[in-house]
């Protein structure tokens, strides 16, 4: 079985330009969450999806926006990039609901890079 | 912010149990306690969750002291392949998807 799978999984962007970030999650998982994690820093929190609705979100800027389709996959949207947004984009699908136990489910991340 | 305290790092021999410890003192009563870890270059792996019951699967044990305030993870024969970063995250019902990691746990299996 197909595991979460984002693309793509390398880029490099520079300064004011916009990324879009895609992931698809685990078939039958309703529940999406995006995380960012700088070199050397565990990840971090920025989004989370559940239903094609926003249950969730981080303490990032504006600049960061997200959406999650009708077939649960979901992509992130970074505007402005700035140097510090040079990171793994990371995207997590779940079964379980909020408000519920479970495992999350880690793609291999997206690796941006800006100049 | 993260609501655990772990080592930076630590080693343990290839074919012995990896005992990696986690203070988190200010665990809520509804809150769990996860672990995962991250092998370089690849996204976090789920290994283990629990409340206040110590938990066993086929990755590892974790074994929860009886006030919450501590756990510990056991890996019960270390392999090379266990060489990874170990995320001790507490995370209450509401947070199961938005999870607070810190810095981790650099295990390092040597032969």
């Amino acid at each position: 079985d197909a595991g979460v799978t984002q693309s793509p999984t390398h880029l490099i962007k520079t300064r004011g330009q916009h990324v879009t970030l895609r992931c698809s999650p685990i078939s039958g998982h309703k529940s999406v969450s995006w995380y960012q994690q700088v070199l050397g820093q565990g990840p971090q929190f920025i989004f989370q999806y559940y239903e094609k609705e926003e249950r969730g979100r981080g303490n990032f800027p504006d600049r960061f926006s997200a959406r999650q389709f009708p077939n649960y996959s979901s992509e992130l949207n970074v505007n402005a990039l700035l140097l510090g947004d040079s990171a793994l984009y990371l995207c997590a699908s779940s079964l379980v609901r909020p408000g519920n136990t479970g495992e999350l489910f880690f793609g291999e991340g997206s690796r941006l890079t800006v100049l | 912010d993260a609501k655990t305290t772990q080592p930076p790092s630590m080693d343990c021999a290839e074919g012995r149990a990896a005992n990696l410890p986690c203070n988190h003192s200010t665990i809520s009563g509804n809150e769990y306690v996860y672990w995962y870890r991250q092998i370089h270059s690849q996204g976090p792996q789920y290994i283990i969750h629990g409340l206040k019951n110590n938990e066993t699967n086929e990755m590892a044990s974790l074994i929860i002291t009886e006030d919450r305030k501590s756990s510990t993870l056991i890996l019960p024969h270390a392999t090379l392949r266990d060489t990874a970063v170990y995320y001790c995250i507490v995370s209450n019902l509401y947070g199961n998807n938005r999870l607070a990691f810190g810095k981790g746990n650099q295990v390092v299996v040597i032969p």
